[in-house]
């Protein structure tokens, strides 16, 4: 049973629309990531946060936003979807005994 | 910034045979070195997990083995199963490989 927890697991919704992805984790983890991946590629990392009041940038350029108020919640936001955000998003956190992943949300923008 | 390479990026086998997916890394100074499994359409799930102090990790019919001084591991698949048909990915510090997708043939 996942540890980690993203809602909602599918989202389809209109181009400018306001959307959150929602991430929360009830294992008092500091680490959390967000990672995009498109069907059948590699994951890239796009946000990821250490700790309360902390979040960073990663490796590709995105127009999404977090933040980190609580230990437990990690939400990314996009201020208004386009159709190149159509992908599958994963949430995760980590300790010293690695990775624990959320199950996903697919977005889809139409 | 640490990269991350899967060679290769896909195989196919029949049941029962015995394989190896190789990762390899630019940066000796990892963090853990862990490998997941992901089935199309879904999250990732941890097979293993190498600590940097460590040199392998099994689990049943898996065997991860981590050399930092070449910068690579592996993986190790004991008679495969059409079960394991899935992408394997590793993750050494915040990036992962883009994946072997394995496809075992029955």
């Amino acid at each position: 049973e996942a540890d980690i927890y993203q809602t909602p697991r599918y989202l389809v919704i209109g181009t400018g629309k306001k959307i959150t992805l929602e991430c929360s984790q009830t294992m008092g983890h500091d680490k959390m990531y967000w990672y995009q991946q498109d069907p059948g590629m590699e994951l890239h990392l796009i946000h990821y946060s250490y700790g309360v009041n902390s979040t960073e940038k990663g490796d590709l350029s995105s127009e999404s936003t977090v933040s980190r108020i609580r230990t437990e919640h990690f939400p990314l936001t996009l201020e208004s979807a386009r159709p190149s955000h159509t992908s599958q998003y994963l949430c995760a956190s980590r300790t010293g005994h690695g990775y624990t992943f959320g199950s996903g949300t697919r977005l889809t923008v139409v | 910034k640490q990269e991350v390479t899967q060679i290769p990026a896909a195989l196919s086998v029949p049941e029962g045979e015995n394989l190896v997916l190789n990762c390899s890394f630019t940066d000796s100074a990892i963090y853990n070195l862990q490998w997941f499994r992901q089935d199309p359409g879904k999250g990732l799930t941890s097979l293993l997990l190498i600590q940097s102090s460590q040199r392998e990790q099994t689990s049943g019919r898996l065997n991860a083995s981590l050399d930092k001084s070449s910068g690579r591991s592996t993986l190790y698949i004991a008679a495969s199963q059409p079960g394991d048909s899935a992408t394997y990915l590793c993750n050494n510090d915040m990036r992962f490989g883009a994946g072997t997708r394995l496809t075992v043939k029955p």
